[in-house]
């Protein structure tokens, strides 16, 4: 059964600092991992999606880079502005076609 | 587009009620995902249909919960009779191919069962 964990599950860091959030998941078989962004009371957006084949991907002062064998994810954000805190979610697909949700990274970026 | 659409926002009951949570996904989109989000479990996948038809349920928690799909615009999931258990944030999410593609997720119903 695939296990995706994420860690720290909270992280507070001063404007303008680079950070990493990471993911692990358990089950290396799979198809794609995906990285999803959430306000409070609103849904989950997604920001990046790494298929199997690819090391990473990136958008604006995103980077998420996946290394599928070791089973881990990172997020990169650079620059961190006050509006990047969010919950911070990764999720993996596999042969049962069904995203497996991590519990999530709480960020919270000081001005 | 609007994006994907859940109804209502919030819902507030008595435990025995019958609860039922509506959702139209982004049109063009084949698959339809219900989820449900505590602080205790997460985001939990309970059902997801593909071109209307249910592939997998094994999430959904027991036979209090049903889903339906009747068409490609509209889901919905019921709770009969609802426990107080069953309060969560539920979402709903539609993609153009399973999860081999990028989920879009609706705002969620808020559900209290009282």
């Amino acid at each position: 059964k695939q296990e995706v964990t994420q860690i720290p599950a909270a992280l507070s860091v001063p404007e303008g600092e680079n950070l990493v959030l990471n993911c692990s998941f358990t089950d290396s078989a799979i198809y794609n991992l995906q990285w999803f962004r959430q306000d409070p009371g609103k849904g989950l957006t997604s920001l990046l999606l790494i298929q199997s084949s690819q090391r990473e991907q990136t958008s604006g002062r995103l980077n998420a880079s996946l290394d599928k064998s070791s089973g881990r994810s990172t997020l990169y954000i650079a620059a961190s502005q006050p509006g990047d805190s969010a919950t911070y979610l990764c999720a993996v697909s596999g042969a049962t076609n069904k995203l497996i949700f991590g519990t999530g990274t709480l960020l919270a970026v000081q001005p | 587009d609007a994006g994907v659409i859940q109804s209502p926002r919030h819902e507030v009951t008595e435990m025995g009620q019958e609860v039922t949570l509506r959702c139209k996904p982004i049109s063009g989109h084949n698959s339809l995902f219900w989820y449900r989000q505590t602080m205790m479990r997460g985001l939990e996948l309970l059902i997801y249909f593909n071109n209307n038809v249910p592939i997998d349920d094994s999430g959904m928690p027991e036979d209090r919960f049903s889903a339906k799909m009747p068409n490609a615009s509209f889901s919905t999931l019921k709770i009969q009779p609802s426990e107080p258990r069953d309060s969560a944030v539920y979402f709903c999410a539609s993609s153009p191919q399973g999860a081999l593609e990028k989920l879009f997720f609706g705002s969620g119903t808020q559900l209290s069962v009282l």
